[in-house]
């Protein structure tokens, strides 16, 4: 219950297109759904939040989609740039502000 | 945003040896920290909940006579690997909440090789 599911693996997009990377919870009690960058050998960064009263939060040319009836949320990476190449982890924060992660994908934006 | 240091980036020490990692908030007080592991191409784990002023809290499967955290101020907490063995070379991690409400934030991480 305290898993957080991430798909797909590994995404290669070209350059110009979006990167759509998916994830679903199980438990309700999750109050806080980050989104994080990771480059090779860095540790990684908070790209965009949101909570689960909203259905979507855009920050740039990143936008989470959040379904709370289907305990899904999605993170679009719009116009993907070769310099978004890197592994987008997502995250649930259950209490005592604890981070669940889900397994990663590996984003390969092509020039 | 919120800025954690980690030292250092990276070690490399002999099988056996113990090796302490600094974890500080430079800009913020903190009064948890958290430290994770990764293994390469895998996912974060949670290794421990470092809470200033009493003792830790480590997750399920964790030796915590083996990874000793101390979080001896507001902006230091330390994680020292004890007789530390090939299989726990890894990328160790720490990170703190930031606002209330808002995400964590990462330290760079520390390269562990054990020889």
């Amino acid at each position: 219950q305290q898993q957080v599911k991430q798909s797909p693996q590994s995404l290669i997009v070209q350059k110009g297109g979006i990167s759509i990377i998916n994830c679903a919870y199980e438990n309700t009690a999750f109050d806080y759904f980050p989104w994080y960058q990771q480059f090779p050998g860095k540790g990684p960064a908070l790209l965009i939040a949101i909570r689960p009263d909203v259905s979507e939060k855009k920050e740039g040319r990143f936008t989470i989609s959040f379904n709370k009836s289907a305990k899904q949320f999605s993170l679009h990476i719009m116009d993907s740039q070769p310099g978004d190449s890197a592994t987008y982890f997502c995250a649930a924060r259950s209490g005592a502000q604890k981070l669940v992660f889900g397994q990663g994908t590996r984003l390969t934006i092509n020039p | 945003g919120a800025v954690v240091s980690q030292h250092p980036s990276w070690v490399i020490c002999k099988s056996g040896t113990s090796v302490k990692i600094e974890c500080r908030s430079l800009d913020f007080q903190a009064t948890t920290m958290f430290w994770y592991r990764q293994f390469p191409k895998q996912s974060l784990m949670l290794m421990a909940t470092s809470n200033e002023g009493s003792k830790a809290t480590y997750e399920q499967g964790v030796e915590k006579d083996k990874f000793l955290i101390n979080h001896a101020s507001l902006t230091l907490s330390t994680l020292t690997v004890t007789s530390a063995h090939p299989e726990d070379s890894s990328f160790y991690i720490c990170s703190a909440p930031g606002l209330a409400g808002g995400g964590q934030y990462f330290g760079p991480g520390t390269r562990l090789l054990v020889l």
